[in-house]
């Protein structure tokens, strides 16, 4: 069964350098999304992205953050400037909404990203 | 803005069935999500329903009512592997972002 991939399994960066987290999304889907787990809370919800470029974001999804297709199949998401509270589970995700409004998310092991 | 509510924790006996709620508080509706997560590990897609009544799926069924804003995930014959966080999400209406409740930790016991 095709799967979403993402890039590495764990990062550890130093406090106020950038990341770049990395996915590469299920071949045939067309909505793409960025979701955090801190430790212990909800998902939440970052980004989506659809046509190559972003059609929904929430409020912590800031300048700090952005997200690039920059080929066929990766997705990713940059951070700038890292602080101590971006430490968290990244979750990307997937769908193929043309199919239906009820196809489900597909998601990445995600990246456990820790700032030190 | 939407608002989702589950318990935090529930402990159920291996073979039994247990019933997760989930209500929801919306501007809209335009279908919810179960997902089930282990610890460490990432969402997995469990049911959708976007019309009221119930959807079976082997062990798991999921419910909804709309009118109440209210959804349950039924789980039968409880296993071990069971032992996990069951999330259940809404899609806000008209968008492709989804909210997440804060999940359910299920613990099974032999």
């Amino acid at each position: 069964e095709p799967e979403v991939t993402q890039t590495p399994s764990h990062q550890v960066t130093q406090m106020g350098q950038e990341v770049i987290l990395r996915c590469v999304p299920i071949s045939n889907h067309l909505y793409f999304y960025w979701y955090r787990q801190i430790l212990g809370q909800k998902v939440e919800f970052l980004v989506s992205f659809y046509n190559n470029e972003i059609s929904e974001k929430s409020e912590i999804f800031d300048d700090q953050f952005s997200v690039e297709r920059p080929d066929g199949s990766n997705f990713t998401l940059k951070i700038r400037s890292t602080k101590l509270e971006d430490s968290a589970m990244y979750f990307c995700a997937s769908s193929d909404p043309d199919r239906g409004s009820n196809q489900p998310q597909h998601f990445g092991d995600g990246t456990r990203l820790s700032i030190l | 803005g939407q608002n989702i509510d589950q318990p935090t924790e529930m402990t159920a006996t291996e073979g039994a069935i247990v019933q997760i709620n989930c209500t929801y508080q919306t501007s809209g509706f335009n279908g919810l999500f179960w997902y089930q997560q282990h610890a460490g590990e990432a969402p997995t897609f469990l049911s959708y329903n976007v019309l009221d009544g119930l959807e079976e799926k082997g062990r798991f069924s999921s419910f909804l009512s709309r009118s109440k804003g209210y959804s349950y995930l039924l789980l039968k014959e409880l296993q071990m592997k069971d032992s996990a966080s069951y999330l259940c999400a809404v899609r806000d209406p008209g968008t492709y972002k989804y909210i997440f409740g804060t999940g359910t930790r299920l613990k099974v016991l032999a």
